[in-house]
């Protein structure tokens, strides 16, 4: 069956270094991998699109990584504040026309002063 | 741009009444809207998919009749969680997107507690 994994464990990080989070998939061929910010209480926030013919996306401090072969997205986010403290979700597209969404469990990010 | 307005955030019932939840684009128009569930700690699972003026389609295992969608007009669905007992406490969220984009932008989410 199709498997999104996340790590569950919270990940602890020094303001001003780069945090990276990992989303792994087994048994799914996905069109588009996002990432998307949850807060405590809140609805996900997107953050980032990447597809499957592009190797790396931009957005200011945050950078994605999509390897279909390894089946393996890299989200990191330089010089860290306290303020990207938060849960990322990473979530799949199938292919062919519309498919639905399927998130990861999250990993929450923690950004120590 | 691309809000995404869900209400109420907060709502307490006794069991057996039923609650509705309304998701509401304001900027653009949502050809397409999701209705999530999420218990804590865990990932969101899509409860239904709902297309403005269709009937909306549900995953496995949820059920349509006490999960009733409406999705009337390109900013506006409803859900409402018929007789509600304490078991359908959660943490409920909307999303929705546009035509031919994958990006789908969420409500606050309802927190629904039923005693």
């Amino acid at each position: 069956s199709q498997k999104i994994e996340q790590n569950s464990e919270a990940l602890n990080i020094q303001e001003g270094k780069t945090a990276t989070l990992t989303c792994n998939y087994t048994n799914y061929s996905p069109a588009y991998l996002q990432w998307y910010r949850q807060d405590p209480g809140r609805g996900p926030v997107f953050l980032l699109l990447i597809r499957e013919n592009e190797k790396e996306k931009r957005k200011e401090r945050l950078k994605v990584t999509f390897d279909t072969t390894l089946k393996q997205s890299l989200f990191h986010i330089t010089a860290s504040q306290p303020a990207d403290s938060a849960t990322y979700l990473c979530a799949l597209e199938g292919r062919g026309g519309y498919q639905k969404v399927t998130f990861g469990t999250g990993t929450k990010l923690q950004v120590i002063p | 741009g691309a809000v995404v307005s869900q209400h109420p955030s907060w709502v307490i019932c006794k069991s057996g009444t039923s609650v509705k939840i309304e998701c509401r684009s304001l900027d653009f128009q949502a050809t397409t809207m999701f209705w999530y569930r999420q218990f804590p700690k865990q990932s969101l699972m899509l409860m239904a998919t709902s297309n403005e003026g269709s009937k909306a389609t549900y995953e496995q295992g949820v059920e349509k009749d006490k999960f009733l969608i409406n999705h009337a007009s390109l900013t506006l669905s409803t859900l409402t969680v018929t007789s509600a007992h304490p078991e359908d406490s959660s943490f409920y969220i909307c999303s929705a997107s546009a035509e031919a984009k994958n990006i789908q932008y969420f409500g606050a989410g309802t927190r629904l507690s039923v005693l």
